[in-house]
């Protein structure tokens, strides 16, 4: 299996802050990743797939970067609306989920 | 916009079969994987599996031996049944259209599993 590893585990930032979470593959997974973004209740959201191109409809605060086992979710300027979990997933072999990130903004 | 509608039995006892069923509405069936994953405090999300028409499958090596995807075409829905559950089964499931990723998702079914 392999597994993907987020850090940090819990993030805090004010309003305008340029926001960076991590993923790291155990193997390599090439650019077959994913980012999703989970609000309390509601169901994941897709954000980014192939590592870094934004799903439509998605604002363009969000990118995402990097190959083979490194990858960053980038929020340029946070928002209050980005308060949130955000979850990597690598779809290289088979599909695995990071253990998340929470955003809390201040 | 595709919308994605699932139901199933909420609570199960210890050795039952877990069985959900996911409609999918204003939208092809035909061209995505349509897959299931589940979410909980432990493991955190877990993909069970995917299936696309003509059955073609692919499962969660972890879940393999209890799992099953089956589609039905002529209603545009496709169902999980996961066998033997234990608590540790016990999460949100949710269906999910994958083309490049997920990128619609369902509602989510609490699923509970206690005696």
């Amino acid at each position: 299996d392999i597994q993907m590893t987020q850090s940090p585990s819990i993030l805090s930032a004010s309003v305008g802050d340029r926001v960076t979470i991590t993923c790291r593959a155990s193997q390599t997974v090439r650019d077959w990743l994913a980012w999703y973004q989970q609000k309390p209740g509601k169901a994941p959201r897709l954000l980014i797939y192939k590592a870094s191109t934004l799903e439509s409809g998605v604002p363009s605060r969000f990118s995402g970067s990097g190959s083979g086992t490194e990858f960053t979710l980038t929020i340029s300027s946070l928002q209050p609306d980005d308060s949130a979990t955000y979850f990597c997933q690598q779809y290289d072999n088979s599909r695995t989920f990071g253990q998340g990130t929470k955003v809390e903004v201040k | 916009q595709v919308q994605l509608q699932q139901w199933g039995a909420g609570l199960l006892k210890p050795s039952e079969s877990l069985s959900l069923t996911c409609a999918v509405y204003n939208g092809s069936f035909n061209d995505y994987y349509w897959s299931w994953v589940r979410q909980s405090p432990d493991k955190g999300l877990e993909w069970l599996g995917e299936i696309k028409l003509r059955g073609m499958t692919k499962y969660n090596p972890s879940f393999k031996s209890r799992v099953s995807l089956s589609l039905d075409t002529s209603k545009n829905q496709f169902s999980l049944r996961l066998t033997s559950v234990t608590a540790a089964d016990t999460g949100i499931y949710y269906c999910t259209r994958i083309i490049r990723g997920m990128d619609v998702w369902g509602p989510g079914t609490t699923v509970t599993v206690s005696s």
